[in-house]
């Protein structure tokens, strides 16, 4: 079954050190990947997606994500976190159709 | 330019009553979803409108559950009658064509809350 697993639930991390955020997939082929951050209190705001191309990906507020088709992952890394980083993030592919599949989200939590 | 929006945030209802959330896409958007998200789960697929056409439904979990999408405009999402298990929040998101690189646009969603 096709599936998207994001293996961390909860990660916390010192404002100023690096982060990198883990997503692997399960599809018959490479899917359309997306990284979504949802902010207490906001919607779901896209970070980065990758279609194809260059495998390593820029998205907003200093995020990138490379796609590793050998591991089926599409992990998300930022060089040095702030404090307003803290928020879910979810990991989304899409395959032939429209809809996406979501992994279970990732809580990322700031400590100063 | 104004974002996905949904009507309530938040709601609160007892088993066995209605509810009846809200979703107004972005002025233009064809493509109109709906997600849930089960406390501590994945966020799941309900179904995809286009214009006022249900294009998939498949991720509809019962006939408790029913979206319109009037005049291809906003869409509403009824429950009823609810149950506990459908207490989440319900992710709206629009998109603009109907190709596989379009971005899903989401609202804030509306946490339900069924007692």
């Amino acid at each position: 079954a096709q599936s998207v697993t994001q293996p961390d639930i909860h990660i916390t991390v010192s404002e100023g050190a690096s982060l990198e955020l883990r997503c692997n997939y399960s599809y018959g082929a490479t899917p359309y990947l997306f990284w979504y951050v949802q902010s207490p209190g906001q919607g779901l705001q896209l970070l980065l997606k990758y279609f194809s191309g260059d495998t390593l990906v820029q998205g907003i507020k200093g995020f990138e994500a490379e796609f590793k088709r050998s591991q089926s992952s599409f992990n998300l890394r930022k060089p040095s976190v702030h404090w307003s980083d803290a928020a879910e993030y979810f990991c989304a592919v899409r395959f032939g159709n429209e809809k996406l599949t979501f992994g279970t989200g990732t809580r990322l939590t700031i400590i100063p | 330019e104004a974002g996905v929006t949904q009507f309530p945030s938040h709601s609160v209802i007892e088993k066995g009553q209605t509810v009846t959330l809200r979703c107004d896409p972005i002025s233009g958007h064809d493509n109109l979803y709906w997600y849930r998200r089960v406390m501590g789960k994945e966020i799941k697929f309900l179904l995809h409108f286009v214009k006022e056409s249900k294009q998939d439904e498949s991720g509809m979990p019962n006939n408790r559950f029913l979206a319109e999408r009037t005049g291809g405009t906003y869409s509403t999402l009824k429950v009823q009658p609810a149950e506990l298990e459908d207490s989440g929040v319900y992710f709206c998101a629009s998109s603009q064509a109907s190709i596989s690189t379009d971005t899903q646009y989401f609202g804030p969603g509306t946490r339900l809350t069924v007692l």
